[in-house]
C-alpha cells in the first residue's frame, strides 16, 4: 500500500458523535487526498490537501473537515456523525496530481 | 452524463480467457490514463499508466488509450482467478485531479 496506513482500519460509532480518521504516509507526497466509496457511486472525493495546512474541498465535502498540520499525517473529521456517512473511507497520496496510490481504507458503521 | 462512464457488470469469464474493460469519457483535457485494481476489502492498487494515446503492455496486461474517440480499454490475456477483482478506470488533466469510473467486477472462473 505504498508506504500508507489508516486508524482506525474498523469502527462502529452512534449517531451524533464525533470521529476522526487519520492518514499516515512514509513517501513525503506533496498530494494526499480523502475519498469515500459506495456501492453504485464509486470513488468520490471529500477533501485533499497540497501541503502542511494547506487543503481543498472535494465533491462531497458537507459534513467533513480535514487537517494536516505534518507532511506525513491527514486527518478526517466527521464533526458529529450521521448514518449517510457509513461508508469506506480511503486516503490516498501522490507526488503528482495526476497518479494516486491508496491506502487499506477505514469501514465505519454509524448506527 | 458523468465525466468517466464504466459498465459495472458483473462480468465473468472462464480461466484463460481473453478479458476486455472499458471506459469512456467525455473530457477532452484528459491526458493520463490508469487502470486499479481492487481486490475485495482492499484499496485500489496502481495497475496501469499510460500518457496521451497509445499502447503499453505489462506482462499480461494491456492498456489501450483512443483519445479520438474518448476510449479507453485494459485487455487481460491468459486470465486466472487472481484476477478475480474490480477494475476501476480513472483519469485526469495536468495538475488536476483523477476522475473515477464506478469499477467493473470481475469473475474469473477455474
Amino acid at each position: 500500500d505504498a508506504g500508507i496506513t489508516q486508524s482506525p482500519r474498523h469502527k462502529v460509532t452512534e449517531t451524533g458523535t464525533p470521529v476522526t480518521l487519520r492518514c499516515h504516509q512514509t513517501e513525503n507526497h506533496r498530494y494526499m487526498y480523502w475519498y469515500r466509496q459506495d456501492p453504485g457511486h464509486g470513488l468520490r472525493l471529500i477533501h485533499y490537501s497540497y501541503g502542511v495546512k494547506d487543503t481543498d474541498k472535494g465533491e462531497v465535502s458537507d459534513g467533513y473537515s480535514v487537517s494536516r498540520s505534518k507532511t506525513e499525517d491527514f486527518l478526517l473529521t466527521l464533526e458529529s456523525a450521521t448514518s449517510s456517512q457509513t461508508s469506506v473511507y480511503f486516503c490516498a497520496i501522490s507526488f503528482t496530481r495526476e497518479t494516486q496510490y491508496f491506502g487499506p481504507g477505514t469501514r465505519l458503521l454509524v448506527l | 452524463q458523468k465525466e468517466v462512464e464504466q459498465d459495472p457488470g458483473p462480468l465473468s469469464v472462464p480461466e484463460g480467457a481473453i478479458v476486455s474493460l472499458n471506459c469512456t469519457y467525455s473530457n477532452s483535457a484528459f491526458q493520463y490514463f490508469m487502470w486499479y485494481r481492487q481486490y475485495s476489502r482492499k484499496g485500489p492498487e496502481l495497475l496501469m499508466y499510460t500518457y496521451s494515446s497509445g499502447n503499453k503492455e505489462d506482462g499480461r496486461f494491456t492498456a489501450q488509450v483512443d483519445k479520438s474517440s474518448k476510449y479507453i480499454s485494459l485487455f487481460i490475456r491468459d486470465s486466472q482467478p487472481s484476477d478475480s477483482a474490480t477494475y476501476l478506470c480513472a483519469m485526469s488533466e495536468k495538475d488536476n485531479d483523477m476522475r473515477f469510473g464506478a469499477g467493473t467486477r470481475l469473475t474469473v472462473k477455474p
